[in-house]
């Protein structure tokens, strides 16, 4: 089975700073990548499918890129209502696997 | 709009089983793949299994498969997990989750529902 790595597993950074956050497959899965936000004692939300392709009503500062084994999530501009873990999933082919998540919250 | 209400959720004794239900509305249900992803106490996701929109395809996660059962009724709009041989590091929230697009390719979640929360302690 493919497996998901995410890296960093946590970080700080001030508001209004740009964050990346790197997903990577341990095989390719084309495009088929989506991610993910959880905000403490919510349901996650799809922010990004097709690895790049924003979800409705997701604002423009979250932009997704990638294809094959690296994917990136960038936030270009820190806002205190983005402190939440962010996860990336899979779904080429089952199993349709997370990965481990990354903590984003605010210096 | 689109709604998944999870059912059946509780406290089971290890080696015990439970069934959860997720009741669909807002959408026609019988379009779309429909999965069950987990949570576990402070831990990330877990996706679980998924069923086609027909129910003729299904998938399981190893941590479940043997175990665990996938079901629809299209007629009903519901999705069903049959959860037998259950352990404690089966305890987490139960989601119910479909499909952003009507198609295999469209699996990543669209939509969640509330989740169920499954303890499995004696």
């Amino acid at each position: 089975d493919i497996q998901m790595t995410q890296s960093p597993s946590s970080l700080s950074a001030s508001v209004g700073d740009r964050v990346t956050i790197t997903c990577r497959a341990s095989q390719g899965i084309a495009n088929y990548l989506a991610w993910y936000q959880q905000k403490p004692g919510k349901v996650p939300k799809l922010l990004i499918y097709a690895a790049s392709t924003l979800q409705s009503g997701v604002p423009s500062r979250f932009t997704g890129s990638g294809s094959g084994t690296d994917f990136t999530l960038t936030i270009s501009s820190l806002q205190p209502e983005d402190v939440a873990t962010y996860y990336c999933q899979k779904y080429d082919s089952a199993p349709d696997t997370f990965g481990p998540g990354t903590k984003v919250g605010i210096k | 709009q689109v709604q998944l209400v999870e059912s059946g959720g509780g406290l089971v004794k290890p080696g015990g089983s439970l069934r959860l239900s997720c009741a669909a509305s807002g959408f026609t249900f019988s379009d779309y793949y429909m999965s069950w992803i987990r949570q576990a106490p402070g831990k990330g996701l877990e996706w679980l299994t998924y069923i086609s929109d027909s129910g003729s395809t299904i998938y399981y996660a190893d941590s479940v498969k043997g175990r665990f059962t996938i079901s629809r009724d299209n007629a009903k709009n519901s999705l069903n997990l049959q959860m037998n041989s259950l352990r404690a590091e089966d305890t987490a929230v139960y989601y119910c989750a479909r499909g952003y697009l009507t198609d295999y390719y469209g699996r990543a979640v669209g939509y969640w529902g509330q989740g169920a929360l499954v303890t499995v302690s004696s």
